[in-house]
């Protein structure tokens, strides 16, 4: 078993959609949670950054943890095409150490 | 907010030539980057661990003495590709971690990547 299970998808939606965006992990450890972005030939951007269980949100964007079942989301609301990219989840046990990532998935939206 | 520079952001070079990438932090200083590696449609895969002024910290399966990484200074750190294979093409991306040991600075801040095509 992977440290990191996401689903790559792809993920089709129609424009003004609710996207929601998943990763399960095995390391009961991971303590800081993050979902980057990733335009084609282009390195991840950061979108969210969550540290422990609970929810963060930030414009349409909100991050959910659940540490006890071991299950990150990202929901995008009022999807746009612009939110069309790859979307990567990461985690680390320790502040500063290096991020394990997801295979990412792939978000297409339809306007 | 954090910038990270990467150069170049393409390359394609004859096989068993040598290429460097450099990565720059530009309005921080980093004494820790990170050297990922992503062939297409897979995830980012930890390469290295980069920090200033020792030694790099390879991961599994990684060979060192292929993939040389030196971390000269608190701004730079630079991957070199030694005699390159077709295999090693692959999208290389480095991250950098502000000196900073805040919370906040557990966040990873990418370059844009460097494209390396063997021929």
């Amino acid at each position: 078993q992977k440290e990191v299970e996401q689903d790559p998808g792809p993920l089709s939606v129609p424009e003004g959609a609710i996207v929601s965006l998943n990763c399960t992990y095995s390391n009961s450890a991971f303590q800081y949670f993050m979902w980057y972005r990733q335009y084609s030939r282009k390195g991840p951007e950061l979108l969210m950054y969550t540290y422990s269980s609970g929810n963060k949100e930030d414009g349409r964007f909100t991050a959910q943890v659940d540490k006890s079942s071991k299950y990150i989301s990202l929901f995008i609301r009022d999807s746009q095409p612009s939110d069309s990219a790859t979307y990567l989840c990461a985690m680390s046990a320790q502040a500063g150490t290096a991020l394990i990532f997801g295979k990412g998935t792939t978000l297409s939206v339809s306007s | 907010g954090a910038v990270v520079s990467q150069h170049p952001s393409r390359v394609i070079c004859k096989s068993g030539t040598s290429v460097k990438i450099e990565c720059r932090s530009l309005d921080f200083q980093a004494t820790t980057m990170f050297w990922y590696r992503q062939f297409p449609k897979q995830s980012l895969m930890l390469m290295a661990t980069s920090n200033e002024g020792s030694k790099a910290t390879y991961e599994q399966g990684v060979e060192k003495d292929k993939f040389l990484i030196n971390h000269a200074s608190l701004t730079l750190s630079t991957l070199t590709v030694t005699s390159a294979h077709p295999e090693d093409s692959s999208f290389y991306i480095c991250s950098a971690r502000p000196q900073s040991t805040t919370s906040g600075a557990n966040v990873l801040t990418f370059g844009a990547g460097s494209r390396l095509t063997v021929l």
